[in-house]
């Protein structure tokens, strides 16, 4: 068990450049959830799948955000015309989940990757 | 509109001391509380959760209580060590909902030696 990884750890960019960050769950996880972490605030949902389809996004999600997970592996998550409110810690976590509908198997969260918009 | 609120930013505990933090919560359809920590640049760690049909759950040197009527839970940790120092999250969501976690803004707990 390797543990949630996401790739880069970092990222500075200018405003209006497109960003693309990458989460790569626990093998034997089938779902994978994006959350976003602001300073002095918790982690807020964005947006989750399961196995390859993606069951549900937050408002939060703008629509130049998006989110895929072609293969029910890693997923990856665009930020399209960044701004400088979209600056955070975007967090990735997985769990299992063998029953439809229901899931209470806590979440394991990658380290995050920290976005800087200039 | 706030959900989940940890009014304590922040705690300081003696070591071997009990360290007892504490969250509220508004929405009722809330019946899966859990807790984590988190470690500077690391993501946060489960620790414990307590479903709303039991009022206490313990692991450890870790014990969750919940008060429904309260709308209350807390998280007591004893004895307190050093490594417990870290920032606790507080999060909730509805039963078979885990998937959507509603956190609070955290309290960072320093324990003195």
């Amino acid at each position: 068990d390797t543990g949630v990884s996401q790739d880069p750890r970092h990222k500075i960019t200018k405003r209006g450049q497109n960003v693309t960050f990458r989460c790569d769950p626990i093998s034997e996880h089938n779902r994978l959830y994006w959350y976003r972490q602001t300073l002095g605030q918790g982690p807020e949902f964005l947006t989750y799948f399961q196995n390859e389809a993606q069951l549900e996004k937050s408002r939060l999600l703008s629509d130049r955000f998006s989110a895929e997970r072609p293969k029910g592996s890693f997923s990856t998550l665009e930020i399209q015309r960044t701004e400088q409110g979209d600056s955070a810690m975007y967090l990735c976590a997985s769990s299992f989940n063998d029953r439809v509908g229901v899931d209470n198997s806590p979440l394991h969260f990658g380290n995050g990757t920290r976005l800087t918009v200039t | 509109d706030q959900q989940v609120k940890q009014n304590s930013p922040s705690l300081s505990v003696q070591e071997g001391r009990i360290s007892i933090l504490n969250c509220d919560y508004t929405n009722s359809m809330f019946d899966y509380f859990l807790w984590y920590k988190k470690y500077p640049a690391e993501g946060p760690t489960f620790l414990i959760s307590i479903s709303s049909i039991k009022d206490k759950n313990e692991d450890g040197r870790f014990t969750v209580f919940l008060n429904k009527s309260a709308k209350h839970l807390s998280l007591h940790i004893v004895p307190s060590q050093p490594g417990d120092s870290a920032v606790y999250f507080c999060a909730a969501s509805p039963w078979g909902g885990a998937q959507k976690l509603v956190f609070g803004q955290g309290t960072r707990l320093t324990i003195n030696p």
